[in-house]
């Protein structure tokens, strides 16, 4: 069984440029979950999709970010414009009866 | 969510078992203990979960307090492979996110 894919694995981009992150979750699970992690901080979480809906984006850092999940298949992470404090790895999570996540190996994004 | 409190770091020998404690004083009763680990440069990683009776499974034992406040997570015999971070959360078996502390940072020395 296919994990959890992220890509790219890692993405260098210039100060307000704009990065879209991608994660295709286990097949059949409805639940969805972006969590950051910036360098020496804790694993924060950002947002949670339940199928195609926000179940919860209380962790969504500002309007820059945008996360869509089309047909409650894969989703996309879009920041716009990309600022330095932005730089960190991007989690991906997914659950079917959310007894556990399953976790993505994360996007390293560098904003120089 | 009730908050936790684990040590910062922890080592232990190669072969011997670790021993990884958690304090949860304000786990309220429909709250489960779930363990996470992330090994460097990886995702965060599964391992276990119970409610009140204690639970093994192929990577580790689960023990919880009778009373619920505290909880331990036992590697039986811990190879450097699992030196990594691991997470003691304390939640709702539901559609509630994941929220991650600091955890405590494993080390497995030969």
């Amino acid at each position: 069984e296919a994990g959890v894919t992220q890509f790219p694995s890692h993405s260098v981009i210039e100060k307000g440029q704009t990065v879209t992150l991608r994660c295709d979750p286990i097949s059949g699970h409805d639940n969805l979950y972006w969590y950051r992690r910036v360098m020496g901080k804790e694993i924060k979480f950002l947002l949670h999709f339940v199928k195609e809906s926000k179940q919860d984006e209380s962790g969504m850092p500002n309007n820059r970010f945008l996360a869509e999940r089309t047909g409650g298949t894969y989703s996309t992470l879009k920041v716009q414009p990309a600022e330095l404090e932005d730089s960190g790895v991007y989690f991906c999570a997914s659950s079917q009866v959310r007894e556990k996540l399953f976790f993505g190996s994360g996007t390293q994004l560098s904003v120089l | 969510d009730a908050k936790t409190t684990q040590p910062t770091s922890m080592d232990c020998a190669e072969g011997r078992a670790a021993n990884l404690p958690c304090n949860h004083s304000t786990i309220s009763g429909n709250e489960y203990v779930y363990w996470y680990r992330q090994i460097h440069s990886q995702g965060p990683q599964y391992i276990i979960h119970g409610l009140k009776n204690n639970e093994t499974n192929e990577m580790a034992s689960l023990i919880i307090t009778e009373d619920r406040k505290s909880s331990t997570l036992i590697l039986p015999h811990a190879t450097l492979r699992d030196t990594a971070v691991y997470y003691c959360i304390v939640t709702k078996t539901s559609y509630d996110k994941v929220i991650f502390g600091p955890g405590t940072s494993l080390s497995v020395i030969p």
